[in-house]
């Protein structure tokens, strides 16, 4: 079934505690992102990798660190979260970039006390 | 850069009225323009893409039109139904920012009722 996974779906963590947030799809696509959402925010991106190696900034990429090492994999971390980081993260995948239909994981609900 | 929105933040309709939604864009014509529909704490889910050259898309019950003039987008649910009651995002590439870059509006909510 394709699907994109990501891990863990709820996380409760204490300021300055380094914390990773795995995203992982079996469609071989080329483009991942990552989006965390707000209420009366919406959908904000964070990063987006175009392919293995070579990733960039979205909208909101303070406080946010990403890797691409492998295709499938687009691990989402914050080194020293923080409480406004706390929010709904979305990880999504696509074969054909923007233009592309988005796949989206199930989401982590992280809450930084 | 592109700026999106989507006009209301929730639409009320009774089952059975044709619902329609509203994406309007600043800035940039895109190439494509996307349609999602997200339920309460679940992730979005692919409706529709509409290109620059097509006026008007249709799958099943919806349809989606483009007018690159108005820079805006509609989307139409005929015949709806209780179990189309979600909130639904428009989407489109930030021309001007960095390729690659998807900006996403704020959503729809929308309810019908029986």
């Amino acid at each position: 079934e394709a699907q994109v996974t990501q891990n863990p779906r709820y996380l409760i963590t204490v300021t300055g505690k380094k914390l990773t947030v795995t995203c992982s799809q079996n469609m071989n696509h080329e483009y991942m992102s990552w989006y965390r959402q707000d209420p009366g925010l919406g959908l904000r991106q964070i990063y987006y990798s175009m392919n293995v190696e070579v990733t960039d900034k979205g909208d909101v990429p303070e406080g946010y660190k990403v890797s691409r090492k492998e295709k499938r994999n687009f691990p989402l971390i914050l080194e020293s979260p923080s409480p406004n980081q706390t929010s709904l993260y979305f990880c999504a995948s696509s074969l054909k970039g923007t233009s592309g239909l988005q796949y989206f994981g199930a989401g982590t609900r992280l809450s930084v006390l | 850069s592109q700026k999106i929105e989507q006009n209301s933040e929730a639409l009320n309709i009774q089952e059975g009225k044709t619902a329609t939604l509203t994406c309007n864009y600043t800035n940039y014509s895109p190439a494509y323009l996307q349609w999602y529909r997200q339920d309460p704490g679940r992730g979005p889910v692919f409706l529709l893409l509409i290109r620059e050259n097509e006026k008007e898309k249709r799958k099943e019950r919806l349809k989606v039109t483009f007018d690159t003039t108005l820079k805006q987008s509609l989307f139409h649910i005929t015949a709806s139904q209780p179990a189309d009651s979600a909130t639904y995002l428009c989407a489109l590439e930030n021309y001007g920012g960095s390729q690659g870059n998807l900006i996403f509006g704020k959503g729809t909510k929308l309810s019908v009722k029986p």
